[in-house]
């Protein structure tokens, strides 16, 4: 069966400093990658999606960055964080190729800049 | 473009109460339309979907009509159990997008015994 497991599950990081979340996906290939952030009181934004190694494509502009060194591995980076970037980031997968909608979403990465 | 409004939380109800979280949407053409739900210490999980107007979508006693008169999909459960007790978020998926979904803000139900 397939998995999603993403970490850390909290962060507090000082304004300025770097950021390294990751995801991995186990049990399926190709996989399409998504990572989503929730800030206070919004729904659900869609920061980055790929789908596949090295390719990423971006929805909103921001002080943030995504790479997909490996097929099954997704991480969001920041070099240097704002207040804003405070929030719950969501790493998810689907299913290549099949657009139904389906995501399979981690855990979750509470991140909170002080 | 896309969006979707979802009733504010939380949502307080005791053991066996009727549910309904309402959802409407803003779109283009014909979008598919989704409820998660994200119990607690997990990640969100996709509850029920419908793809075109007149739909309904169930599954664990949940359902959702899609209603594009009204461009609303709102979630209702008959008799809500202390294990329902989540976070529910609506969403659609554009009919020309990838698996691009736009989110509501999520509400936040607890069933109390």
């Amino acid at each position: 069966s397939q998995t999603i497991h993403q970490w850390p599950a909290t962060l507090v990081q000082p304004v300025g400093s770097p950021l390294s979340l990751e995801c991995t996906v186990e049990g399926t290939s190709n996989p399409n990658l998504y990572w989503y952030r929730q800030a206070a009181g919004r729904g659900l934004q869609l920061l980055f999606y790929s789908v596949g190694i090295g390719q990423i494509s971006s929805e909103v502009p921001q002080n943030l960055s995504a790479s997909r060194p490996q097929d099954r591995q997704f991480i969001l980076s920041s070099k240097k964080l704002l207040l804003s970037d405070s929030g719950f980031y969501l790493c998810a997968w689907s299913v290549p190729g099949l657009n139904t909608g389906e995501l399979f979403f981690g855990e979750g990465s509470r991140l909170t800049v002080l | 473009g896309n969006s979707v409004t979802q009733m504010e939380g939380p949502v307080t109800l005791s053991e066996e109460a009727f549910l309904t979280i309402n959802c409407t949407y803003t779109a283009t053409g014909y979008p598919s339309l989704f409820w998660y739900v994200q119990y607690p210490g997990e990640g969100l999980q996709l509850l029920l979907k419908a793809t075109k107007a007149d739909d309904k979508g169930s599954n664990k006693g949940f359902e959702a009509t899609y209603r594009k008169e009204t461009t609303s999909f709102h979630l209702e459960k008959g008799s809500v159990q202390v294990s329902d007790s989540a976070v529910y978020f609506c969403a659609l998926r554009a009919p020309t997008g990838a698996n691009n979904l736009f989110f509501g803000t999520g509400t936040r139900l607890t069933v109390i015994p």
